[in-house]
């Protein structure tokens, strides 16, 4: 079955970077791309940016250009998500999720509490 | 970027009422729009890809329509299950944009 299991739990300081792992496993790696998702608390979903898992090609969203890098590794069947220069404002849970016309398989999310 | 707009923000209802939510995109999106139910701390779960097809696993009692700029989600027969928060986003064009959010709630 489809699964995609993401690290644990971040607090970080101001200032910091993170970088969150999203692991799949169940299907074929390079055949789907996968998207990030964050979620503030109490808020809605926001669109992050998307990578090809099978060249690597990524596209983000302006608002996080500069801040973002997503990446993967093939041999692991992994894809990562690193945002630096943490603020207050990027507490949120982030979410890798497979893209399939729509979003149809989802990590459990991970919580990057950004504090000081 | 595409905005998207849902309404209303929040929707009371009953057990068994049809209940519509409404997706309006700033420009065309074609038919590329998707539906998710967002339950407390769970992540979103996928319920209708392009527009109207019905995801694998999802009671029929859901259903989407629309193309362009207006779209859909039906739920004919509320049940207990689906009283959450619903979103709608567009798939056409990067940035993947959601709306904002539609909290479904017991009256």
């Amino acid at each position: 079955q489809v699964q995609l299991v993401q690290s644990g739990a971040e607090v970080k300081k101001p200032g910091a970077s993170v970088k969150v792992s999203c692991k799949a496993s169940g299907y074929n790696f390079t055949t789907y791309f996968m998207h990030w998702v964050r979620q503030a608390p109490g808020q809605g979903l926001e669109w992050m940016g998307i990578i090809n898992p099978r060249g690597g090609s990524t596209t983000y969203a302006q608002k996080f250009l500069g801040r973002v890098t997503m990446t993967r590794e093939t041999s692991t069947s992994t894809v990562y998500m690193e945002l630096t220069s943490l603020r207050s404002e990027d507490t949120a849970v982030y979410y890798c999720a497979r893209y399939s016309s729509g979003n149809d398989y989802w990590g459990q999310g991970t919580l990057v509490t950004v504090s000081s | 970027d595409i905005q998207m707009t849902q309404s209303p923000s929040t929707l009371s209802a009953s057990v068994g009422d049809r209940v519509t939510i409404t997706c309006r995109a700033s420009q065309s999106i074609s038919g590329w729009l998707a539906w998710y139910q967002q339950k407390p701390g769970r992540a979103p779960n996928l319920l209708i890809y392009q527009a109207s097809s019905l995801e694998s696993g999802v009671p029929s009692r859901f259903s989407g329509s629309g193309s362009g700029t207006e779209f859909t989600l039906t739920i004919s027969s509320l049940q207990p299950d689906d009283f959450a928060t619903y979103y709608c986003q567009q798939y056409n064009t990067y940035p993947c944009s959601f709306g904002q959010g539609t909290k479904l709630e017991i009256k």
